[in-house]
């Protein structure tokens, strides 16, 4: 079955640093998500990124389909940018998550 | 616009009790409900997937005899997590997709904490 790779798995930035977070496939895939877990567990949708380049303030989500990939960009870093990021594949019926990617903005 | 809501937002239970959890779309109609598990340190994975009108399919390492689960109209769904033990700890959450949506939303998960 599908497996979703992310890494890196943690990262430490100086605020205003950029982070480039990736996600690999390891089968094909029709879509994907790209998600922020909340301190208190929730999540957010970043992107629903079949393919391209899209654009959301500080972040840029780019997915690749035919290489299985997607990275997700965060320009000038700020602390509240902390947390859990996630990728996943998002069949219709049913998502195949990464283990997340725990991002800590250092003032 | 699309919301799924999820009752309760935070429970703890005694080990060998059970406990059951809510989830409501509010805004399209959810054909399908996917039932998913984050224990701690780790990311989410699939307890099953239910659609209305078709039998409930649980993946492997989750059956319907542990986590019952409930789908009996286009905006709500029940799973109970029953017999819970340390293990079962985590956080559960519920996505619903309507038929004409790309994708699922979320509720904003049910955290379970075992004693």
């Amino acid at each position: 079955g599908q497996q979703v790779q992310q890494s890196p798995a943690s990262l430490v930035l100086q605020e205003g640093e950029n982070a480039e977070l990736q996600c690999n496939f390891s089968t094909s895939l029709n879509s994907m998500q790209w998600f922020y877990q909340r301190p208190g567990g929730s999540l957010v949708s970043l992107f629903y990124n079949p393919s391209g380049t899209k654009h959301s303030g500080r972040l840029t989500s780019t997915t690749v389909i035919k290489e299985r990939r997607s990275s997700l960009h965060i320009s000038s870093s700020q602390t509240t940018d902390s947390g859990t990021y996630l990728c996943a594949d998002t069949n219709a019926y049913k998502v195949i998550f990464g283990k997340g990617t725990h991002l800590h903005v250092l003032p | 616009g699309a919301l799924v809501y999820q009752y309760p937002r935070r429970t703890i239970c005694k080990s060998g009790t059970s406990m059951r959890m809510e989830c409501q779309a509010v805004g399209f109609q959810a054909t399908s409900v996917a039932w998913y598990r984050q224990s701690p340190q780790k990311t989410f994975e699939l307890i099953a997937l239910s659609t209305v009108n078709s039998a409930i399919k649980y993946e492997q390492n989750f059956t319907q005899e542990k986590f019952p689960i409930s789908h009996p109209n286009l905006s709500f769904s029940s799973m109970t997590v029953l017999n819970a033990y340390l293990e079962d700890r985590g956080l559960y959450l519920c996505g619903a997709r309507g038929d004409f949506q790309d994708t699922q939303y979320f509720g904003p998960g049910t955290r379970l904490l075992v004693l």
